[in-house]
């Protein structure tokens, strides 16, 4: 697609209910990112991939979250039993490089979706 | 951890006055990226300063990575109402995590 394409981009969810948040990245983009953002602060990093695997999870805030792109393209990021304080803006971004330095690549962000856990 | 430590974090001025928002930090990154993030939008990229004491001019937007790579500044001239939003600075490492700052919030009065 034209951009990184993220969904749903609103999903309102009971506490402990699992939810799957899909990410569609620019299409030939080798680098795909989950972030999440707060209100009013900048993204945090949640985990990164080349193509289908998995390089960097150390963001990640516990076991309930993972993410998979297991064909190298869409990714799906999926937080289990979900808590109020898992709330948030989950951004998913790409970039056309293999994960070398960013100064190398662009990364561009997806519109997000915005998770409430209630 | 905050790596990266943006101020003034919220910066209130009229059209056609210069500005100049600061990222700091105790890391040493090999790259420094900019970006504007406007209500319910992605951050976009803005800039990409690799070098120390490197100077990079966007039209109206100048940018400049410290010496010690560092800390950033940003600096606008004749500021617009289309100016107004949350300007990001992030430093990459060489495993290529993006560390964000929390932003300088930037509003253009017209």
């Amino acid at each position: 697609g034209a951009g990184v394409s993220q969904s749903p981009r609103y999903k309102v969810t009971k506490r402990g209910q699992d939810v799957a948040l899909r990410c569609d990245p620019i299409s030939g983009h080798v680098s795909l990112y989950w972030y999440r953002q707060a209100l009013g602060q900048g993204p945090e990093f949640l985990t990164y991939f080349n193509y289908e695997a998995q390089q960097d999870k150390s963001g990640l805030p516990n076991d309930r979250f993972s993410a998979e792109r297991p064909e190298g393209s869409i990714s799906t990021l999926t937080i289990q039993r979900t808590e109020q304080r898992d709330s948030a803006m989950y951004r998913c971004a790409s970039s056309l490089g293999v994960g070398r330095d960013p100064s190398g690549n662009t990364i561009y962000f997806g519109e997000g979706s915005w998770l409430t856990v209630v | 951890t905050q790596l990266l430590e943006q101020s003034p974090q919220f910066l209130s001025i009229q059209e056609g006055e210069n500005l100049t928002v600061y990222c700091n930090s105790s890391s040493v990154f090999s790259s420094l990226q900019w970006y504007r993030q406007e209500p319910g939008e992605g951050p976009v990229l803005l800039v990409t300063v690799v070098t120390g004491g490197e100077v990079k001019k966007l039209k109206r937007l100048t940018f400049q990575f410290g010496d010690a790579r560092k800390d950033s500044s940003l600096h606008i001239t004749a500021a617009q109402p289309g100016d107004t939003g949350l300007y990001l600075c992030a430093g990459a490492s060489g495993n290529n995590r993006l560390a964000f700052g929390k932003g300088n919030q930037v509003v253009v009065i017209p």
